[in-house]
């Protein structure tokens, strides 16, 4: 069964820093991988979407790279700003599971 | 292109109650999934409904029904309702079921007193 895991839980930057949220995977037989951006009470809003034969995607400051082999994935965001406080959350499909399977997500405060 | 609309946003009601949850997706996807959000339990995976076949099915009790229609809008249903059903339903919508990009909605938020 396929277990995501992202760590940290909750991470609080000052606003301009650059950070990398991590997240790991126990099967390396994916089809994609996708990272979403939760607000409070919200619904997900898709940020990147990495096809398991990509490495690396990229939009304005976000960066999300792939590596099957040691089941990891990262988002990296460039330049952090207030409103870019959210919770981030990984999720992929892969194997025979169609669905999409989450992590717990890192909850990101950017201070200004 | 509207994105994907959920109705009702907000629903209470008690134990022992039955609810239905709608989805309309993004004009032109024809896949459907639906996901329950709790604060212990995270985004778990309820079902999917591709043109109107229901093609995988989570790990949640036959309670939790769901249909798609002809236009792609689905509903879920939960009958008997327990209070751990309290949660926030989200529904996705995709072109396809795989490689292919996910769109949420903003959710249904139940609450079961």
């Amino acid at each position: 069964k396929q277990e995501v895991t992202q760590i940290p839980a909750a991470l609080s930057v000052p606003e301009g820093e650059n950070l990398v949220l991590n997240c790991s995977f126990t099967d390396s037989a994916i089809y994609n991988l996708q990272w979403f951006r939760q607000d409070p009470g919200k619904g997900l809003t898709s940020l990147l979407l990495i096809q398991s034969s990509q490495r690396e995607q990229t939009s304005g400051r976000l960066n999300a790279s792939l590596d099957k082999s040691s089941g990891r994935s990262t988002l990296y965001i460039a330049a952090s700003q207030p409103g870019d406080s959210a919770t981030y959350l990984c999720a992929l499909t892969g194997g025979s599971a169609r669905q999409l399977t989450f992590g717990s997500g890192t909850q990101l405060t950017v201070l200004p | 292109k509207a994105g994907v609309t959920q109705t009702p946003r907000y629903l209470i009601k008690t134990r022992g109650q039955q609810v239905t949850l709608s989805c309309s997706p993004i004009s032109g996807h024809r896949s459907v999934s639906w996901y329950q959000q709790t604060p212990g339990q995270g985004l778990q995976f309820l079902f999917e409904y591709f043109s109107e076949t229901q093609r995988n099915k989570g790990n949640f009790p036959g309670r939790f029904s769901g249909r798609q229609f002809s236009n792609s809008r689905s509903e879920m249903n939960v009958s008997t309702l327990e209070l751990g059903d309290s949660a926030l339903y989200l529904c996705a919508s995709s072109y396809q079921v795989d490689q292919e990009t996910q769109y949420f909605g903003p959710g249904t938020r139940l609450l079961v007193l």
